[in-house]
């Protein structure tokens, strides 16, 4: 089962581009790596999500290496509105595979004006 | 509108008292999964169900029950509830095939309190 390990806390200024990164050392060859943003008293919400090298989307990128031991998300120009918790997940659903997926503790964004 | 809606959104009970905590999606999602989430540890899956008439346990499924006789509903029973299952609870949802194998959809979340 692969585990993640995040900072738990960045901070960050307005119109600043945030990475955050996430480790996952045994992460298994069908696992994909997703990212969640979660503000209090919310569920998660689903950001991005990769196999492997740079995957883009309106809100964010995620770049993972070729040994996949490890994910960066790029939040380009963030504004307050963006503080919130940001969980990286390793896992994989796709059917027929009954997989159990774990979220790490996750990262308080503090963005600050 | 595409959604997993949860019931109750706020109970407190006692010790003791069976409960059972509703989920619901609309999407025709196969896999369907219960998460707790406690201050400083995260979001811990309780049980996870890849289908209707498949679960299976997560992280921490200790005290909880599932069942998934319907593909839109999953829910989450406490036989004999303890104050140590006092949390914030998410029910989610998810195609499991296609593009976004794992995109999510979460619900709105069920505060539990054991006294």
């Amino acid at each position: 089962l692969a585990k993640t390990t995040q900072p738990i806390s960045m901070d960050s200024y307005e119109g600043q581009e945030v990475n955050i990164t996430c480790s996952h050392n045994n992460i298994a060859t069908n696992d994909y790596i997703t990212w969640y943003q979660q503000f209090p008293s919310q569920g998660p919400r689903f950001i991005i999500q990769g196999y492997k090298t740079k995957v883009t989307n309106e809100v964010a990128s995620l770049f993972i290496p070729a040994d996949r031991k490890s994910s960066t998300l790029s939040l380009p120009r963030v504004s307050l509105s963006d503080t919130a918790v940001y969980y990286c997940l390793v896992g994989d659903i796709s059917s027929g595979s009954a997989r159990q997926l774990t979220f790490g503790s996750g990262t308080q964004l503090t963005v600050l004006p | 509108e595409a959604q997993v809606t949860q019931n109750p959104r706020y109970l407190i009970t006692v010790t003791g008292k069976k409960l059972t905590v509703t989920c619901s999606q609309n999407m025709n999602h196969e896999y369907m999964s219960w998460y707790r989430q406690d201050p400083g540890l995260g979001l811990r899956q309780i049980y996870y169900s890849m289908n209707v008439e498949v679960t299976d346990k997560g992280d921490v499924p200790e005290g909880y029950k599932v069942s998934r006789k319907e593909k839109r509903n999953f829910p989450l029973i406490l036989e004999s509830p303890s104050p140590n299952q006092t949390s914030l609870y998410f029910c989610a949802s998810s195609l499991s095939g296609g593009s976004s194998y794992n995109e999510q959809f979460f619900g709105p979340g069920t505060r539990l309190t054991v006294l």
